[in-house]
């Protein structure tokens, strides 16, 4: 069974500071990725990081940045000095197996509101 | 270069109705999956569509079809409508081609569904 983990329903932080979104997953296999997807209000589901299972690096982009840590079963996601903009619901998700296309299972999603 | 478009971006419908919600993938992808997102909760798949056949299916019920078109675009299907099937309908595209990963998905905007 496949599943996604996101504890944190809603957070709320002040325009500036870091905020960490959690997510945990659970899957039989020893090859997946993982996924961030950001959801505006415009409902559309943007495309973040993807990651799979054997790379184990954390990335950085602008001020994104990712920790895979299979150990704990985690891909957490930290927005550094947080913006106005970078409010919305963050989704992480799990895509089992290399074949192409293969379905996401998504998490229920958390939701951000940074506070000018 | 046009990115997922949907149509209807919002749709009201009465339980028992049918409904077709109509999609067409970003340029050069062949591939179109359908997810139902619920309020609150994290999009889930319905099902795939590739070459104009249904390739993958999620937990969805058969009053939930869909086609796929010759020229990629895509048709989902609700029959005898339920309140519960008041959601966001998200449809995503993307290359498989025999792709040996899975390719980011790209979202549409979503179709809004309420079912009165």
């Amino acid at each position: 069974a496949q599943k996604v983990t996101q504890a944190q329903t809603e957070i709320s932080v002040v325009e500036k500071e870091d905020v960490t979104l959690d997510c945990v997953y659970e899957t039989r296999d020893t090859t997946y990725y993982l996924f961030w997807y950001k959801q505006p209000p415009s409902g559309e589901l943007v495309f973040l990081i993807r990651r799979n299972s054997f790379d184990e690096q954390n990335e950085i982009s602008g001020r994104y940045s990712w920790n895979f840590q299979k150990s704990t079963s985690s891909f957490n996601f930290t927005i550094t000095a947080s913006q106005v903009v970078d409010s919305a619901v963050y989704f992480c998700a799990l895509s089992e197996k290399y074949s192409g296309n293969t379905p996401l299972v998504f998490g229920k999603g958390t939701r951000l509101s940074v506070i000018a | 270069d046009a990115g997922v478009t949907q149509s209807p971006t919002h749709l009201i419908k009465t339980r028992g109705q049918q409904v077709t919600l109509r999609c067409s993938p970003k340029s050069g992808h062949d591939t179109v999956s359908w997810y139902q997102q619920a309020l609150g909760q994290g999009p889930q798949f319905i099902f795939q569509y590739y070459e104009e056949e249904e390739r993958q299916r999620g937990n969805f019920p058969d009053r939930f079809s869909g086609h796929q078109f010759p020229n990629y675009s895509s048709e989902l299907n609700v029959n005898a409508l339920l309140l519960g099937d008041s959601a966001l309908y998200l449809c995503a595209s993307s290359l498989r081609q025999g792709s040996s990963y899975n390719s980011p998905l790209h979202f549409g905007n979503g179709t809004r569904l309420t079912v009165t």
